[in-house]
């Protein structure tokens, strides 16, 4: 049974750096990318960006091009997002999702990770 | 930059039929997907491939696309299916793009 299983929420102070991981089972690792979604309080989803976890290919909204990294362990099938330079702004929920596998995309999703950002 | 449009609510009874639709110039060349999100709750995928369904997804669920609009049908809406539910689609570099997401009221 797969899953993605991240990690717990984080209160951060403007201008600091977050990191959330995506622990995933159930599935060979590097047969998945794996995409971070990114949900302000009320608000839509909005992708952030994408790995390719056999070779480590990544790709970035626009918008987060400098300040996003996405990383990944593959000796222990985890993936990471950082997030640089927060504001109150990027006070959200951020997902963890698998896509370049199975029948469609999008098809399992990590349970959220709330990140708080307030001084 | 590349968006694509969906109405802010829709509201139904139960046992109406609901549609929500989703507008988007590229979506004459790349599929829809729409995912439900419950409060509180991570996204689920429930149409693929604009007119596909998931195992376990209920059949009152489908999708359809013409020209620029993809539209969800509830058929029979049901008191639980009262959630947000976005589009998403891909742009011209393949990247996912979601819609601004619809408010489904059942009551």
């Amino acid at each position: 049974q797969v899953h993605l299983v991240q990690s717990g929420a984080e209160v951060k102070k403007p201008g600091a750096s977050v990191r959330v991981s995506c622990k995933t089972s159930g599935y060979t690792f590097t047969t998945c990318d794996i995409n971070w979604v990114r949900q302000a309080t009320g608000q839509g989803l909005e992708w952030m960006g994408w790995m390719n976890t056999d070779s480590g290919n990544t790709g970035y909204a626009q918008k987060f091009q400098g300040r996003v990294s996405i990383t990944r362990d593959t000796s222990i099938s985890t993936a990471y997002l950082d997030l640089a330079g927060l504001s109150s702004e990027d006070t959200a929920f951020y997902y963890c999702a698998r896509t370049g596998c199975g029948d469609y995309d999008f098809d399992y999703w990590g349970q959220g990770t709330l990140v708080t950002v307030s001084s | 930059s590349y968006e694509l449009t969906q109405p802010p609510s829709v509201s139904v009874s139960p046992g109406q039929t609901a549609r929500i639709t989703c507008s988007g110039d590229l979506l004459t060349k790349k599929y829809a997907y729409w995912c439900q999100q419950r409060s509180g709750q991570a996204p689920l995928l429930i149409i693929y491939d604009d007119d596909k369904r998931p195992s376990g997804i209920p059949e009152r669920f489908s999708g359809s696309t013409s020209g620029t609009v993809a539209t969800l049908t509830i058929s029979g809406a049901q008191v639980e299916d009262e959630a947000d539910y976005y589009c998403y689609s891909r742009d011209n570099n393949t990247n996912p793009i979601f819609g601004g997401g619809t408010k489904l009221t059942v009551l």
